[in-house]
């Protein structure tokens, strides 16, 4: 059964780079119909799509992000990560990494994980 | 980019009850990629309609979805104590993929 998780730090100074890691079991994570991606959740608001990414290393950003967000994948240990740069206290929320079967549309989630960003 | 407007807001209905969801597109979703998903306390979201009408695995099928263009409705047959949660539709069309703010499904 697919599972993800979330992992990495829950707080980070403004200015600094976020950085999360998405661990993924019990699929193939080379499969050439599953693309990857991150969500965002700020405390009780909606949610925002960050990015994703294809198996074979295809980004697909946010354009409201796109300047500051990085997504890599690392297939050998079947992870995939986010990095965004010169955060604010904007960018604090739940950080949700899924999986689906087109670019933005998610039939798997993670339980995501709590970033907060303050000094 | 494309805005989502859900309504209401929140819905305040007893178990048993038919729940009625409305989300509206500010731009025709493309090929009817409309997606709603469910969201609990703590929670991630969780899939529940995809296509605007296809039930994803698992789903029960008191939840159904319709719609095309820009009106799509998400309808509960009968609500079960699990399905009091707040309820989100995401366009996935056209980039960037976006959410409406959401409806609360609360225990009157």
């Amino acid at each position: 059964q697919l599972q993800l998780q979330e992992s990495g730090p829950g707080l980070v100074k403004p200015s600094e780079t976020l950085s999360l890691t998405c661990t993924v079991s019990g699929v193939s994570f080379s499969s050439n119909i599953s693309y990857w991606g991150w969500i965002r959740q700020p405390p009780g608001k909606g949610l925002e799509w960050i990015g994703s990414i294809s198996y074979s290393g295809n980004t697909y950003y946010n354009p409201s992000l796109r300047s500051r967000v990085t997504i890599s994948v690392d297939t050998s240990k079947n992870q995939f990560s986010l990095k965004l740069s010169s955060v604010t206290a904007a960018d604090t929320a739940v950080y949700y990494c899924a999986r689906g079967e087109m670019v933005l549309w998610f039939n798997v989630w993670g339980k995501g994980t709590t970033v907060t960003v303050s000094s | 980019e494309m805005v989502l407007t859900q309504s209401p807001g929140t819905l305040s209905l007893s178990p048993g009850e038919r729940a009625t969801l409305s989300c509206r597109a500010s731009q025709r979703v493309s090929s009817s990629y409309l997606a709603w998903y469910q969201q609990k306390p703590g929670q991630a979201p969780r899939l529940l309609i995809y296509g605007a009408s296809s039930r994803a695995t698992g789903i029960p099928d008191r939840f159904s979805g319709s719609g095309s263009g820009t009106d799509f409705t998400l309808t509960i047959s009968r609500l079960e104590p699990e399905d009091f949660a707040v309820y989100y539709c995401q366009q996935y069309g056209s980039s960037p993929g976006t959410f409406g703010q959401g409806t609360k499904v609360e225990i009157k």
